[in-house]
């Protein structure tokens, strides 16, 4: 049973479109983790989210941690080809503990 | 350079081989992890260095796996008569700061994509 899970698998969309993608689990995390990995490359951190509730803009992309702290959610706006790739979740259950990563949505944006 | 390398990128080895992994952290960052990616899932935690000390291994999923950081910097992962479920990208990260590890930013390598024939 993954202690993590995201929505939808895959996704794939034409430029310029909008998307969420989702995070969710039955546990409550200290602080949450997006990341996004290319093809052949290691997972980049695109942002940690530590407050309930708490939203974060990174240029056209916003993250944000449910009030519960159980569930996360990215959106893209305008959805460009550079964005395709494998996007992960990693939450902390406790803060000191490891990340636990989820088994990610992998997007493609095409032109 | 700059980032986290690791090395080899490719590895096929066949089965019942040893093979050892090789990741150079930043230089500098007292943290250092290995996970293991299976093919179209997440990364999964192997096993957590603070300088050359060993803290969490607990996700070594056999006594085939053995880490080591004996300078606390570069790190080798070895495999023991590697097995066909072993075939995966290991990914080696590492972190500027130790002691407690969240919210602490993970700089990925590249990883070694190891096949067992």
């Amino acid at each position: 049973t993954q202690l993590l899970e995201q929505s939808p698998q895959f996704l794939s969309i034409q430029e310029g479109e909008n998307l969420t993608v989702y995070c969710n689990s039955s546990s409550v995390f200290s602080s949450l983790q997006w990341y996004r990995q290319e093809p052949g490359e290691g997972p980049v951190l695109l942002v940690t989210v530590v407050t309930g509730g708490e939203v974060k803009k990174l240029k056209r992309l916003t993250f944000q941690f449910g009030d519960a702290r159980k569930d996360s959610s990215l959106h893209i706006t305008a959805a460009q080809p550079g964005d395709t790739g494998l996007y992960l979740c990693a939450g902390a259950v406790d803060y000191g503990q490891n990340f636990v990563f989820g088994p990610g949505t992998r997007l493609s944006v095409l032109p | 350079g700059a980032g986290v390398s690791q090395s080899p990128r490719y590895k096929v080895a066949k089965r019942g081989q040893d093979v050892a992994l090789r990741c150079d952290p930043i230089s500098g960052h007292v943290s250092l992890f290995w996970y293991q990616q299976a093919l179209g899932q997440g990364p999964e935690f192997l096993t957590y260095f603070q300088n050359e000390a060993q803290l969490d291994k607990s996700g070594l999923p056999s006594d085939r796996f053995f880490a080591e950081r004996p300078e606390g910097s570069v790190s080798t992962l070895k495999i023991q008569r590697t097995q066909q479920e072993d075939s995966a990208v290991y990914l080696c990260a590492s972190s500027s700061l130790g002691g407690t590890r969240s919210y602490n930013e993970q700089f990925f390598g590249p990883g070694t994509r190891l096949t067992v024939l």
